[in-house]
Formats: C-alpha cells, sequence, structure tokens
C-alpha cells in the first residue's frame, strides 16, 4: 500500500522561504507531484519530479530523494496569495492506478 | 482552465430529491474520476473509470451511481441523499501511455448542499 505524510499547517510570512515535506511509504511509484488548492476551489497541479533531485519552476521547486523516501516542495518570495493547500502526490506501479494523495498542508502567509 | 469542466457549480437538493452531476473533459484523456472533499477533510476517491470501465468503487453507497457513457463524459448520479454528503465533488482526468508525468487535471467542482 502506500501512505503519505505532511505537516497539517504550517505559517510563514510574506517574503519568506517556506519547505513543504512529504514522507511515504510505498512500494514504487512513478514520481512524487505537488498540487495546490486553494479554499473552495479544486486542486491545481504545481510540480512533478520523475527522478531524484531538484526541479524549479519560478518561485516553487521540488525535491524527490527515492533512497530517503522523502519529498518537499520549496516556496520562495512568499505571498498573500500563496496561502492554500498543498497536496503530495504518487502514482503507484501497478496498472492504471490512480493517484495517492497525502493529507493536504495548510499554508498561512501572514503579512 | 484546465480542460476539465463541470456542470453545475452549485447545487442545493433535499434529501429526497434525484440530480446528476456532469463532468467532461477536452483533453483526450482515457481515465476518468470522481471525488469527494468534505470541509477541511482531504481528497477522497469514490470511482475510477479507465477506457469508460469502472475499475475502482471506494466503497461508495449506492445513492451514488457514476455513469461514463465515452471516454470524454463522467456523471454521478445523486439519490436520496444524506446532509453529510454535503460536500464539494470532484471530477478529474489523466491521461495514461506517458508515465513521465502523472499531471490530473480537476474540474472546478460542484459545491452540494443536501438539505
Amino acid at each position: 500500500g502506500q501512505s503519505l505524510e505532511q505537516p497539517s499547517e504550517v505559517t510563514a510570512v510574506e517574503g519568506a522561504i517556506v519547505q513543504i515535506n512529504c514522507t511515504y511509504q510505498t512500494s514504487g511509484f512513478y514520481g512524487l507531484s505537488w498540487y495546490q488548492q486553494h479554499d473552495g476551489g479544486a486542486p491545481t497541479f504545481l510540480s512533478y519530479n520523475g527522478l531524484d533531485g531538484l526541479e524549479e519552476t519560478g518561485r516553487f521547486s521540488s525535491f524527490l530523494s527515492r533512497s530517503d523516501s522523502y519529498g518537499y516542495l520549496l516556496l520562495q518570495e512568499l505571498q498573500m496569495k500563496d496561502s492554500a493547500s498543498y497536496f503530495c502526490a504518487v502514482r503507484p506501479r501497478s496498472g492504471y492506478s490512480t493517484l495517492t494523495f497525502g493529507k493536504g498542508t495548510m499554508l498561512l502567509v501572514s503579512p | 482552465e484546465t480542460g476539465v469542466t463541470q456542470t453545475p457549480r452549485h447545487l442545493v437538493m433535499g434529501m429526497t430529491n434525484k440530480k446528476s452531476l456532469k463532468c467532461e473533459q477536452h483533453l483526450g484523456h482515457n481515465a476518468m474520476y470522481w471525488y469527494k472533499q468534505s470541509a477541511k477533510k482531504p481528497l477522497e476517491l469514490m470511482f475510477v473509470y479507465n477506457f469508460k470501465e469502472q475499475t475502482e468503487n471506494n466503497s461508495v453507497p449506492s445513492r451514488f451511481s457514476p455513469e461514463c457513457p465515452n471516454s470524454s463524459h463522467l456523471f454521478l448520479h445523486l439519490h436520496t441523499l444524506q446532509p453529510e454528503d454535503s460536500a464539494l465533488y470532484l471530477c478529474a482526468s489523466i491521461g495514461f501511455g506517458n508515465a513521465s508525468t502523472d499531471t490530473q487535471y480537476f474540474g472546478p467542482g460542484t459545491r452540494l448542499t443536501v438539505l
């Protein structure tokens, strides 16, 4: 089976840098994805790591280490609009399987 | 715009009503899903359709009935719901065949309130 653990809540101030960790237990997966969801909205795709290492997309970066069963999402130069829930997800290597999502981390950015 | 649309966006219904939620994807994907998200809770996978065939039903009560007439359309038929079924219902799609990316595209959701 698969399980992903994330902190339930993280707080930070505008302009700061924050890291949201995701640790997982899974028997094998294609890659680690991150999704953002604003309150009342739908999740939207942010980033994907198919290989170990760092992927950078503007202010957001994501990292994966399969040997450590660990990944993180790094948000730089935080803005108020970054206040949202962030979910990590994996798709297991077993046929047409669905993404398994973590329970999400609520990020609160204050002035 | 993610290429996945859902209607209606908001729905209020009584416990004896019958209604349907509709999802349509314009991405050429071959898998579509229904999720339920209650307030302050994580996503709960309800149903999975791969190539129009239902491949997962996560112990969802029979008052929820999915239908997938083709690979672009997905319905969720609702019948005699309970107040605890009030939630955001999200449709999503993904295209298999390219395991290098696992981007799942979500629709905007239907906010359902059961009175």
